[in-house]
């Protein structure tokens, strides 16, 4: 059974503005969940990584998540677009059994 | 060297053709994984090789054969495939399992006719 669950299979944002990627996991103990970004005709790049600790993460290029054990969500901010940031973005984790389960992916679309 | 190396980038079998996908890392990690993936969708976990063996098949048709020559390379040898097996083939590495991050590779694009 999947463990996490992505909200939006698209979203578009205008460049500049909020992103705001939405994942809600389902394990009641998430010792990791993850963000990768998938850019066309390349592999998979994680953005960041939440093992317990601190609930706000910061990754790369911009992009932070803050993991809220209340509403079982892990979702990914980045303050302000950029028109590079158009990707598929996945949600993963937490590891069950020896894989992780990825969400079902959300495009970002980035518009000038 | 952070990368993951996977050649060829684009690959157009048949179904009779025998051929082989290379996967290379020299970061000194010891798992090592293949992924599917199909357009729009999430990567699928096909294998996974930890400390040269193999730890994880998930119920793959055996038409698709992993092999781990030393703890830098991994192959996938394709024999007899079908034309719904075209995808996106990923491999990824961890330094020791699946709890970590993983690095991947660009992947091969496959095309079955």
């Amino acid at each position: 059974a999947q463990s996490v669950t992505q909200l939006g299979s698209h979203v578009s944002v205008s460049e500049g503005a909020l992103v705001l990627l939405r994942c809600n996991y389902s394990s009641s103990v998430p010792p990791y969940l993850f963000w990768y970004v998938q850019y066309p005709n390349q592999g998979l790049q994680l953005l960041l990584k939440y093992t317990t600790g601190a609930t706000l993460v910061k990754g790369i290029n911009g992009f932070e998540a803050e993991f809220k054990k209340s509403e079982t969500s892990f979702h990914l901010t980045k303050p302000s677009a950029h028109m590079s940031d158009a990707a598929e973005y996945f949600c993963a984790g937490p590891p069950t059994g020896n894989q992780f389960y990825f969400g079902t992916g959300t495009s970002l679309t980035v518009i000038p | 060297d952070t990368e993951v190396t996977q050649t060829p980038k684009h690959l157009v079998m048949g179904m009779t053709n025998k051929k082989s996908l290379k996967c290379e890392q020299h970061m000194g990690h010891r798992a090592m994984y293949w992924y599917k993936q199909k357009a729009k969708k999430p990567p699928e976990l096909m294998f996974v090789y930890s400390y040269e063996k193999l730890s994880i098949n998930e119920s793959v048709p055996s038409r698709f054969s992993p092999e781990c020559p030393n703890s830098s390379l991994l192959n996938l040898h394709l024999h007899a495939l079908q034309p719904e097996d075209s995808a996106l083939y990923l491999c990824a590495s961890s330094q020791q399992d699946i709890n970590e991050k993983l690095f991947f590779g660009s992947g091969t694009q496959l095309s079955v006719l």
